[in-house]
């Protein structure tokens, strides 16, 4: 059974500065998908960043990337230059090519110290 | 265009008894999953549906089903309510499947006391 684990349970980290959240899975799928989603207090989950496996490059968006080593099965998300509005609960998640379901792990808490 | 909308926002039910909850997707999409999150957890899946068809099930009792109508919103109904199925619960739509991307409500907040 896949599972996704993120061992940080609380981070913080002053405005500007970057932070970096870990998380590690496991799977013997080839073929998947891993996301970083993000939920503020308003309980919405969005998207931040979403990672093919068989894609070698990380992906990017703005002020979020990844690194993602397949062989050791871990997906970190780099936040660079932190803002106030990036404080939530940021979960990873995996799903397979041919999924209908997210394995998501228990989160991290980020904290943005002004 | 309108985002993925949940209806109760909370709801307070008492052990025993029956809830409904709804979900409607984002315009075209066909896709409607059901998660259950507790409190410190990550969400759990409960159920996924695709063109008013169970795609898959997450492992939850049978007191829980789902079904997805014509318009592809959806409902998730829970009997029984034990004090344990006190959670946000929430729907994701997407396009097809979730490796596009899926989109989530703000969720439904269950209390059972």
């Amino acid at each position: 059974a896949q599972t996704v684990t993120q061992s940080q349970p609380e981070m913080s980290v002053q405005e500007a500065e970057t932070v970096t959240l870990s998380c590690t899975y496991d799977t013997s799928e080839s073929d998947y998908y891993l996301f970083w989603y993000k939920q503020p207090p308003s309980r919405q989950m969005i998207l931040v960043i979403r990672q093919e496996a068989y894609k070698q490059q990380n992906a990017t968006e703005n002020r979020f990337s990844v690194n993602f080593q397949k062989a050791a099965k871990s997906f970190s998300l780099k936040i660079s230059d932190s803002q106030l509005g990036d404080a939530a609960m940021y979960f990873c998640a995996w799903s397979d090519s041919g999924t209908y379901k997210y394995i998501f792990g228990t989160g991290t808490r980020l904290k943005v110290l002004a | 265009d309108a985002g993925v909308t949940q209806s109760p926002t909370h709801l307070i039910k008492t052990r025993g008894q029956q809830v409904t909850l709804r979900c409607s997707p984002i315009s075209g999409h066909k896709s409607v999953s059901w998660y259950q999150q507790v409190l410190g957890q990550g969400p759990q899946f409960i159920f996924q549906y695709y063109e008013k068809e169970e795609r898959g099930r997450g492992n939850f009792p049978d007191r829980f089903s789902a079904r997805q109508f014509p318009n592809y919103s959806s409902e998730l109904n829970v009997n029984a309510l034990l004090l344990g199925d006190s959670a946000l619960y929430l729907c994701a739509s997407s396009l097809v499947s979730l490796n596009t991307e899926a989109f989530f409500g703000q969720g439904t907040r269950l209390t059972v006391v």
